[in-house]
């Protein structure tokens, strides 16, 4: 089993709908929760972070958690074209990040 | 976040030689890494640069194929050595932000190797 696992896609989406992206663990102990956006040919960047089961929005974002369920995922609201990218999922292990392989998602005008 | 500098941004390289890799924090940081993400792949963790020991090293990720150093809290480099087709990848610098748990990345190494 991965230790994070993530849907590779691609998500097509239309402009204006709701993108809903997934994400599964193994570490139980991990206690924080990382969502990051990476544009092709560009670093990752770091656009929510959540800690508490339940959700937490920020904007258009909303990210969700689930410890029991080992579950994280992220919403993406009235989703624009600019949001086309690969979403990453980083739970927190011991001392360092892991990250998931990514769903790339498309969202056409 | 901290703005970090990364260079050069990319490179092509010949087989055998080595390349490093710099990076430059505008402010003071405890934590620096070092991440791989070869194509189509996610990122993986390469060493932890702590500032006046050795790095930490993840499994798989040996000091001899990929020196690093850590003079001070604002600057690391990345070498990797005796470079093969299959270093071929982008390079990452990262650094802890709040509480050290996020991490901000470096625009990336994007390296060839022929």
């Amino acid at each position: 089993q991965k230790e994070v696992e993530q849907n590779s896609g691609p998500l097509s989406v239309p402009e204006g709908a709701i993108a809903s992206l997934n994400c599964t663990y193994s570490d139980r102990g991990s206690q924080s929760f990382f969502w990051y956006r990476q544009y092709s040919g560009k670093s990752p960047e770091l656009i929510m972070s959540i800690y508490s089961n339940g959700d937490k929005e920020d904007g258009r974002f909303t990210a969700q958690l689930n410890k029991a369920s080992q579950y994280v995922s992220l919403l993406i609201r009235d989703s624009q074209p600019s949001d086309s990218a690969t979403y990453l999922c980083a739970p927190r292990g011991f001392q360092k990040l892991v990250f998931g392989t990514g769903t790339r998602l498309l969202v056409s005008p | 976040s901290a703005v970090i500098s990364q260079k050069p941004s990319r490179d092509i390289c010949q087989r055998g030689t080595s390349l490093t890799i710099q990076c430059q924090v505008d402010s003071q940081v405890t934590m620096m890494f070092w991440y791989r993400q070869q194509p189509g792949q996610s990122l993986t963790l390469i060493a932890t640069a702590n500032q006046g020991s050795e790095a930490t090293y993840e499994s798989g990720f040996v000091i001899d194929k990929f020196p690093i150093s850590r003079p001070n809290l604002t600057f690391s480099t990345l070498t990797v050595s005796n470079m093969s087709p299959e270093d071929s990848s982008i390079y990452l610098c990262s650094v802890g932000g709040q509480g050290e748990e996020k991490l901000f990345f470096g625009s990336g190494t994007q390296l060839s190797v022929l």
